[in-house]
């Protein structure tokens, strides 16, 4: 089965924190993808990339950036953390044209 | 108007009913449609995966898709509490490469079976 693993299942950071979400996956998934997910507002895209050294914005880039040095590995940096950041953050894998693959997602509370 | 629509509920069923799911989306360019079933504290996992219309029949789960009507269905026989999760439809245009081949995702059912 095809893995992908979030570095952490919950994290506080101090508001103005620079945070990193590691994500890394385990069968040489060419797209990877960023979400966060909030009640009521569902699934929100913040990044995707291709490739590597690729990366797209999606719907939410604001206050993020992303990097992906290594194809299995996808990291989302938070430049200066906010409180209205505090949510849940899934990173997915997929080959083109077949279903994502989500991790077991990373509860980050801002405070 | 959102291009993918989903009832957030929440629905309560008794263990052993049918249970029904919808998603109405607007873009008639979808081609391919999927169920993810999202456990509390979890990453959505895929459940169903169809291309184009028609049934597919897995287990005690159908997933339908009628384009004409710009509508899916995910239906559970004999639920059971272990069905007891939030449910996402999501859907991509093509299954090549580039942003057509994201998937846009509903915001998810969450369904409760009581024992």
């Amino acid at each position: 089965d095809v893995k992908v693993t979030q570095s952490s299942r919950y994290l506080v950071k101090r508001t103005g924190e620079k945070v990193f979400l590691e994500c890394v996956q385990d069968m040489d998934h060419e797209n990877m993808f960023w979400y966060r997910q909030d009640p009521g507002l569902g699934l929100r895209l913040i990044y995707f990339s291709y490739d590597v050294k690729m990366k797209e914005k999606g719907d939410i880039p604001e206050g993020y950036s992303v990097s992906r040095e290594k194809k299995e590995r996808f990291s989302l940096i938070l430049e200066s953390a906010s409180t209205n950041q505090t949510s849940m953050y899934l990173c997915a894998s997929s080959q083109t044209g077949v279903g994502y693959t989500f991790g077991s997602g990373t509860r980050l509370t801002v405070v | 108007q959102k291009e993918v629509e989903q009832d957030p509920g929440p629905l309560s069923v008794p263990e052993g009913a049918i249970v029904s799911l919808n998603c109405t989306y607007s873009n008639s360019a979808f081609q391919y449609f999927m169920w993810y079933r999202q456990y509390s504290r979890k990453g959505p996992e895929l459940l169903m995966y169809t291309y184009s219309s028609g049934n597919k029949e897995d287990g005690r789960f159908t997933a339908q898709v009628d384009k004409s009507s710009k509508y899916i269905s995910l239906f559970i026989r004999d639920s059971q509490p272990s069905d007891s999760a939030t449910y996402l439809c999501a859907m991509m245009m093509s299954g090549y490469g580039g942003s057509q081949g994201n998937l846009i995702f509903g915001k998810g059912t969450k369904l409760s079976v009581k024992p």
